[in-house]
Parts: C-alpha cells; sequence; structure tokens
C-alpha cells in the first residue's frame, strides 16, 4: 500500500537557520505530494503541494521538488524564523480519495 | 468566520462513558473526514463522508460511528470509551474534485481516565 516516510524529530534550529526536512514515498501510482504544518494548538493547514514529477510546490518561503526517481519530496527553507515552530506531515494521495501521512516532524526554532 | 469549527476543544470523560464530538464546515465542501491523532503526533484517517455518504471507513472498533446529517455536518460519537481513545479528533473537510487539499478544525482533545 501507499505510504510516507519522513525524518525523525524533533528538530531544533536556530533563527536564519537552513531547515530541511526528508520525504520519501511508496505508492502504486503516480500519487500527488503534499506538505501540510500545524501549528501548536491548531489543525493542519496545505502548505504546498506538487502533482506530478518535477514540480517544485513552494509557500512563505518554502520548497519542495517531486523526484520521482528517488521518491522524495523533500521540504527546505532558507532561513527559518521563530514562528516556523511547527510540525510538518508529507502527504500523499494516489487518488484513492484520501492523504496518507508521515509520522510528522517536530521543528522548534529558537531566537 | 470559521471555516471548520469543532465541539468541544476538550473532553474529559470516565472509561465506560459514551460521548459525541461535532463538526460543521461553511466552506461549501461536500466531502468531510475525521482523523484521529495520538501522542507521538501521528495522525490516521477514520471516516470520509461525500454528500452524506460513507466512502472511507477505516479499521476502527464498532464503539465508533460517524453520523452526516447534511453536507455540512459530520459528528463522532464513541460508545464505551477506553483509555486508549485518548487523543485529538480532527474533522475535515474538501471537495470532491479536490481531496488532497483538505481544512482541518481546530481538534478535539479526548482524555478518558
Amino acid at each position: 500500500g501507499d505510504s510516507v516516510t519522513q525524518m525523525e524529530g524533533p528538530v531544533t534550529l536556530s533563527e536564519e537557520a537552513f531547515l530541511t526536512i526528508n520525504c520519501t514515498y511508496t505508492a502504486t501510482g503516480y500519487p500527488s505530494l503534499f506538505w501540510y504544518v500545524q501549528y501548536p494548538g491548531e489543525g493542519l493547514q496545505l502548505l504546498l503541494k506538487a502533482t506530478k514529477a518535477d514540480d517544485k510546490g513552494s509557500n512563505k518561503g518554502f520548497e519542495a521538488t517531486y523526484r520521482k526517481e528517488t521518491t522524495s519530496f523533500h521540504l527546505e527553507k532558507g532561513s527559518v524564523q521563530v514562528s516556523d515552530s511547527a510540525v510538518y506531515f508529507c502527504a500523499l494521495s494516489d487518488n484513492d480519495y484520501k492523504l496518507s501521512f508521515g509520522a510528522g516532524t517536530t521543528v522548534t526554532v529558537r531566537a | 468566520d470559521t471555516a471548520v469549527s469543532q465541539t468541544p476543544k476538550y473532553l474529559v470523560t470516565q472509561m465506560g462513558n459514551d460521548k459525541s464530538i461535532k463538526c460543521e464546515q461553511n466552506l461549501g465542501h461536500d466531502t468531510m473526514y475525521w482523523y484521529k491523532q495520538d501522542s507521538k503526533k501521528f495522525l490516521k484517517i477514520m471516516f470520509s463522508y461525500n454528500n452524506k455518504e460513507l466512502i472511507i471507513n477505516e479499521t476502527v472498533p464498532n464503539r465508533f460511528s460517524p453520523k452526516s446529517p447534511d453536507k455540512a455536518h459530520l459528528n463522532l460519537h464513541i460508545n464505551s470509551l477506553e483509555l486508549g481513545d485518548s487523543a485529538v479528533y480532527f474533522c475535515a473537510s474538501s471537495l470532491w474534485t479536490s481531496t488532497y487539499e483538505q481544512y482541518f478544525g481546530p481538534g478535539t482533545r479526548l482524555t478518558v481516565t
């Protein structure tokens, strides 16, 4: 079945540091890939998406590129802020009307 | 205006009790979901409804029963609560044509003592 594996946290960074969260997937078809973010005390929000190979999703300074050859969708941000502290979830949808989420990576950014 | 709302936000109850969580969305979506998030933040889908019809029913104990009175509401009733039911329950909604873009409610933290 479809699955998503993302790097384990927690990740602690200083402000303005570079952030990378690794995500790889297993799917039988050609899935769409997503990053969701959960800020403290809130529900998840869609951060960015990519629907086909080589697509790059971007939002709020975050980027991720759909790499079919390595089945990966790593999330990056060049300069994090304290407000980026959250739990980040990689997810995929393989046209089965549901999302499959990774385990989540907790990111803490210190001033 | 709140897009996806859930009540209550916190629910503390004893083992064996029956409780309900309510969810409403005002986004005009036709598909709604219930997720369970455990203490390690792992998120698992429980149910999905499209136009009041059950679409996804993952391996969930029969003690959990969703009900969708209309497209804008999806409630979750839990019978005979157990300690292991303690978690945060999230409601979400989307359009059927873009089920990947889901809008989540703020969650209901259920604690069973």
